[in-house]
């Protein structure tokens, strides 16, 4: 079975500008989380999506949005960047949403915001 | 204070000796995980614990509910083992994961 995927792996943008990553859970994983990770703050909790829905918000501003689609794909955007948001973006997905299934991460998208 | 503190920070180990990293957490929590995240950013989900003890080859996890710790140990540690490992838990209210600042493991030959 193919891993989680994330395009693209690298991304450079400047403040003001939108940003959108992206995500491919492993074939039959219905739920996919998204995380940011900073030197700062360490690893923290973005959202989680399952069969379409958001099952979970963390506590991120408004300018941090998803959608999944029908194929359990994901989105993540992030609008109007600030500098701050500059981190490794990472996404895991698992069969079903159970706390106790394994997470399967991807290999992250490294976002530099100039 | 963060809800899951890990301790060490850093820690270095010559190669074969035992290393053991420590999470406490002050939440009620459904399970905890412990992650391995390599040079580079890949991050391998290396345990889930709701009661117990775990082992997988060299790797050991434990976990005290009462006292709200666990601990990760690795035996007979080898350069290969050189990664930042993460505990992160699952609150009793809510299904999304709270991390442990991860501790940064060195593995000298």
């Amino acid at each position: 079975k193919a891993g989680v995927t994330q395009t693209p792996r690298y991304l450079i943008k400047t403040r003001g500008q939108q940003v959108t990553l992206s995500c491919s859970p492993i074939s039959g994983h219905r739920s996919v989380s998204w995380y940011q990770q900073t030197p700062g703050q360490g690893l923290q909790f973005l959202f989680e999506y399952f069969s379409e829905t958001q099952r979970n918000k963390g506590n991120f501003p408004g300018r941090f949005s998803g959608r999944q689609f029908s194929n359990s794909r994901s989105e993540m955007n992030v609008s109007t960047l600030e500098l701050g948001d500059s981190a490794l973006y990472l996404c895991a997905s698992r069969r079903l949403a159970g706390e106790q299934e394994t997470q399967y991460f991807g290999p992250g998208t490294r976002l530099l915001v100039l | 204070k963060n809800e899951v503190e890990q301790s060490p920070q850093n820690l270095t180990a010559q190669e074969g000796e035992f290393i053991t990293i420590n999470c406490s957490y002050s939440v009620g929590i459904s399970a905890l995980h412990w992650l391995q995240q390599h040079p580079g950013g890949g991050i391998v989900s290396l345990f889930m614990l709701s009661s117990g003890k775990k082992k997988h080859g060299r790797l050991i996890a434990t976990i005290n509910i009462q006292e709200k710790h666990s601990s990760l140990h690795i035996t007979a540690s080898h350069p290969r083992d050189s990664a930042v490992y993460i505990c992160a838990v699952y609150k009793a209210a809510g299904n999304k994961l709270t991390f442990g600042g991860g501790t940064r493991v060195l593995v000298k030959p």
